[in-house]
């Protein structure tokens, strides 16, 4: 069982360059996040998606932007990257049970460093 | 809009001491309660979760937690502490949006187990 796949796992930048981080997902969950992980700030919500071809804003979306069009893939865009992207980036994905049960599971992250 | 925050960035504890790890939050909807395990450079591990019945949970490595309606609070406790247990701790709360459920983590407390 793959779980929560994020590729690459590691990428150095140069400011102004872009790139797409991807989330693949083998579980058929509907939800799908993306955060960054940041020292003494914890995780941040960037996007998520509640469903295929849905995305909405999560707690910092400025500089990025993602995209569901296949429900196992979740997609997040640098357009024009900024040192201040430098951070460490998570996936997740999300399954309720009909019982109500809940869990999430994550990737292994991506460490994004612009220079 | 949901919130949380983690009140220790450090605990320091020694051996076979008992901890607890502070997490209150505030939302304006119901909620289900997280704790998340991170070893250093790993993904997140979930520890335990609060969706709803008993409000003291039970999770893996002889954690639990409390949740407590009136003080909005998920406070991470452990009996006696194992060197092993030395991690980045985060509390998150998940309650639904108009845009899905959204799941936001606190700053995360640093547990340093010393012999």
């Amino acid at each position: 069982n793959a779980g929560v796949t994020q590729t690459p796992k590691f990428r150095v930048l140069k400011t102004g360059q872009s790139m797409t981080l991807l989330c693949a997902q083998d579980m058929n969950h509907e939800y799908m996040y993306w955060y960054r992980q940041d020292p003494g700030m914890g995780l941040r919500l960037i996007h998520y998606s509640v469903g295929e071809g849905t995305t909405a804003k999560g707690e910092v979306p400025d500089g990025y932007n993602v995209s569901r069009l296949k429900k196992q893939n979740f997609l997040l865009g640098l357009e024009s990257a900024a040192p201040s992207q430098t951070s460490v980036y998570f996936c997740a994905s999300r399954y309720t049970y009909r019982d109500g049960n809940t869990e999430a599971f994550f990737g292994q992250g991506t460490r994004l460093t612009v220079v | 809009a949901q919130s949380v925050t983690q009140l220790d960035s450090q605990v320091p504890v020694f051996e076979e001491a008992p901890v607890e790890l502070r997490c209150n939050y505030s939302s304006s909807v119901s909620v289900y309660l997280f704790w998340y395990v991170q070893y250093p450079n790993q993904g997140l591990q979930l520890l335990l979760k609060y969706l709803s019945g008993s409000t003291l949970v039970k999770g893996i490595n002889g954690f639990e937690a409390e949740f407590n309606k009136s003080q909005t609070s998920f406070h991470l406790r452990k009996p006696s502490v194992h060197i092993s247990d030395t991690a980045e701790y985060f509390c998150a709360v998940s309650a639904l949006n108009t845009g899905g459920f959204k799941t936001i983590f606190g700053a995360g407390t640093r547990l340093f187990v010393k012999a």
